[in-house]
């Protein structure tokens, strides 16, 4: 079974501090993504990745960036942590060929900035 | 603009019963819409995708129907469990520009009452 873990399940941070967050998947996987959650605005795509040391913009970049350095994992960052960047953050990976359309999820980080 | 949304934000209904749940999207020009079920404390999982060109496909106790006259998706339960109580997301793989992100519905709630 394909894992992807997140580095912390939940996260309490100030505003100001710079956070990061990892994700690691097990499965050779290109792709990599980022997502935040928020309730009523479902699933929104902060960054992805389809290869190492390469990163594309989702929809909602402003305020992250991100690294993928090896295959198997890809850092959120953020550099100047804001309240408004209080959600639960989710990691997701994805092959190629047949499974293109399935991406696999880890557990998700609940971050905190007060 | 593109936007996949739902017709009904929460579901509920008794365990044996089939569910419905509709998707409506605005975005023709889509490869494959794609089913996601996220549980409590968990993040998406891939249930099963159908390509542009069909109209029905069928897995292990759930159907899609997709009705490209009016835009229309919806994710058939059959005899529905407890465990099918979650957040179901629609999706849609766009065919021409950046296809490697995927366009996600905003989710609607399913509990299963016994």
């Amino acid at each position: 079974d394909v894992k992807v873990t997140q580095s912390s399940r939940y996260l309490v941070k100030r505003t100001g501090e710079k956070v990061f967050l990892e994700c690691v998947q097990d499965m050779d996987h290109e792709n990599m993504f980022w997502y935040r959650q928020d309730p009523g605005l479902g699933l929104r795509l902060i960054y992805f990745s389809y290869d190492v040391k390469m990163k594309e913009k989702g929809d909602i970049p402003e305020g992250y960036s991100v690294s993928r350095e090896k295959k198997e994992r890809f850092s959120l960052i953020l550099e100047s942590a804001s309240t408004n960047q209080t959600s639960m953050y989710l990691c997701a990976s994805r092959g190629g060929g047949a499974s293109y359309n399935e991406q696999f999820f880890g557990p998700g980080t609940r971050l905190t900035v007060l | 603009g593109e936007s996949v949304g739902l017709h009904l934000p929460t579901l509920s209904v008794q365990e044996g019963d089939n569910s419905i749940i509709n998707c409506a999207y605005s975005n023709s020009a889509s490869d494959y819409f794609i089913w996601y079920k996220q549980e409590s404390g968990k993040g998406p999982q891939f249930i099963i995708d159908i390509r542009s060109n069909m109209d029905k496909r069928q897995g292990q106790r759930v159907t899609v129907l997709l009705n490209k006259t009016v835009k229309h998706l919806s994710l058939q339960i059959a005899a529905t469990q407890p465990g099918d109580s979650a957040v179901y997301f629609c999706a849609e793989k766009p065919h021409a520009g950046n296809n490697r992100k995927l366009i996600w519905g905003l989710g609607t709630s399913l509990a299963v009452n016994p």
